[in-house]
């Protein structure tokens, strides 16, 4: 079965921009995290959705928002970017906490 | 604040010789313990977990290890293989909720 799927890849924005990335879990996965990871910080928690709902946030500034469709797909959207949010953003899903994540290929974000 | 440590940032082994990974966590409330494997460009892969009711698990040639009385978990790969070269995060969850929170990765380079 096809695996998460992130879009786009790459991207590069000047600051002051926003930008929306996209998610697309594995078929039956209802819950869908993202996760922002930069050199020597790992991977930091953003917020996790399921049915539409956010059910938990992590540290960020509200700069940083997202959203989960009816159909599990889940956006992440950041605005007014600074040149610290360059890093790579992964979204993943999970049909339960005892079944791990699965993790999308990332979307490479570089503000510039 | 790292609930999740990798105090490691790199380690290298000679091809055929075990590779230990280690973890540490803060957190007594982590009952669910996962190992993620990440190359380059690709979003991280699940690896190898445990229950906070185990202290070993095994699968193949990687065992993960739990002390949880040093809240303390570690990774051992035998033999290592080059293919195995690649960033190793850890990652925890509690039983009452939804999030991971994983460690700052450890990049294992397995020099053939």
């Amino acid at each position: 079965k096809a695996g998460v799927t992130q879009t786009p890849r790459y991207l590069i924005k000047t600051r002051g921009q926003q930008v929306t990335l996209s998610c697309s879990p594995i078929s039956g996965h209802r819950s869908v995290s993202w996760y922002q990871q930069t050199p020597g910080q790992g991977l930091q928690f953003l917020f996790e959705y399921f049915s539409e709902t956010q059910r938990n946030k992590g540290n960020f500034p509200g700069r940083f928002s997202g959203r989960q469709f009816s159909n599990s797909r889940s956006e992440m959207n950041v605005s007014t970017l600074e040149l610290g949010d360059s890093a790579l953003y992964l979204c993943a899903s999970t049909r339960g906490q005892n079944y791990g994540y699965t993790f999308g290929s990332g979307t490479r974000l570089t503000v510039v | 604040d790292q609930q999740v440590k990798q105090n490691s940032p790199s380690l290298s082994v000679q091809e055929g010789r075990i590779s230990i990974l280690n973890c540490d966590y803060t957190n007594s409330m982590f009952d669910y313990f996962l190992w993620y494997k990440k190359y380059p460009a690709e979003g991280p892969t699940f690896l190898i977990s445990i229950s906070s009711i185990k202290d070993k698990n095994e699968d193949g040639r990687f065992t993960v290890f739990l002390n949880k009385s040093a809240k303390h978990l570690s990774l051992h790969i035998v033999p290592s293989q080059p293919g195995d070269s690649a960033v190793y995060f850890c990652a925890a969850t509690p039983n009452t909720g939804n999030q991971f929170y994983f460690g700052t990765g450890t990049s294992l380079t397995v020099i053939p």
